[in-house]
């Protein structure tokens, strides 16, 4: 089983749609997660961080779940500028150090 | 944006052949990272630094070296390119590094294609 395992997409979703996306990971020490966006062909940027609580901000709403070792993210009124590829990211210790996994992306199109 | 230039930005070689890729950065951050991004697999930690001099393996370090003589520049360095090693590299740096820190600020890519 992969640590960190996404829904690759792609996900075609007309504007102003709402469209959300999982992603699983297997280490339960796992102890922070985030959301990267990947446009095509240029690095990753922090998206938002995922906050036990569940955390938003704007369109965007993150959420995890521990118990089924999973986090979501909601995009809502989506845009044309939100398409993009959608990275999960966690967080685990890893022999007294820690280690940041990446999944291998959502890729999202948003159709006119 | 963050000031971290890679040189070069595309590169084309053939196997054998040593090839090195730069990581400059203005921010002065202590941590500097050299990741791959392949079709099918998430970024891959190849090697890192928490420092000038200080650095350690990642997960996919064999056939890769590393050194960082000065705190903004981190060098990748492939002794023998081989055509498993095509892949676009992206340097990224982080001011910390715990259990919480998720930002890592990451350069423009460098595409590598070895023939």
């Amino acid at each position: 089983r992969k640590e960190v395992e996404q829904d690759p997409g792609p996900f075609n979703v007309p504007e102003g749609a709402t469209v959300a996306f999982n992603c699983t990971y297997s280490n339960s020490a796992s102890q922070s997660f985030f959301w990267y966006r990947q446009d095509c062909r240029k690095e990753p940027k922090l998206l938002m961080s995922v906050y036990s609580s569940g955390n938003e901000d704007g369109r965007f709403t993150a959420q995890l779940n521990r118990a089924s070792q999973y986090i979501s993210l909601l995009i809502r009124d989506s845009k044309l500028s939100d398409s993009a590829t959608y990275l999960c990211v966690v967080n685990a210790p890893n022999f007294g150090n820690e280690k940041l996994t990446f999944g291998t992306g959502t890729r999202l199109t948003i159709i006119p | 944006d963050a000031g971290i230039t890679q040189s070069p930005r595309h590169k084309v070689t053939e196997t054998g052949t040593p090839v090195t890729l730069r990581c400059h950065q203005t921010e002065n951050h202590r941590y500097m990272y050299w990741y791959r991004q392949d079709p099918g697999h998430g970024l891959r930690l190849i090697h890192y630094s928490y420092g000038v001099k200080d650095t350690d393996k990642g997960e996919v370090s064999d056939g890769y070296s590393v050194s960082r003589s000065k705190t903004e520049d981190f060098l990748l360095t492939l002794e023998s390119a081989t055509s498993s090693q095509t892949s676009v590299y992206f340097c990224a740096i982080s001011e910390s590094r715990g259990t919480n820190t998720g930002e890592l600020f990451f350069g423009e890519g460098s595409r590598l294609t070895v023939l």
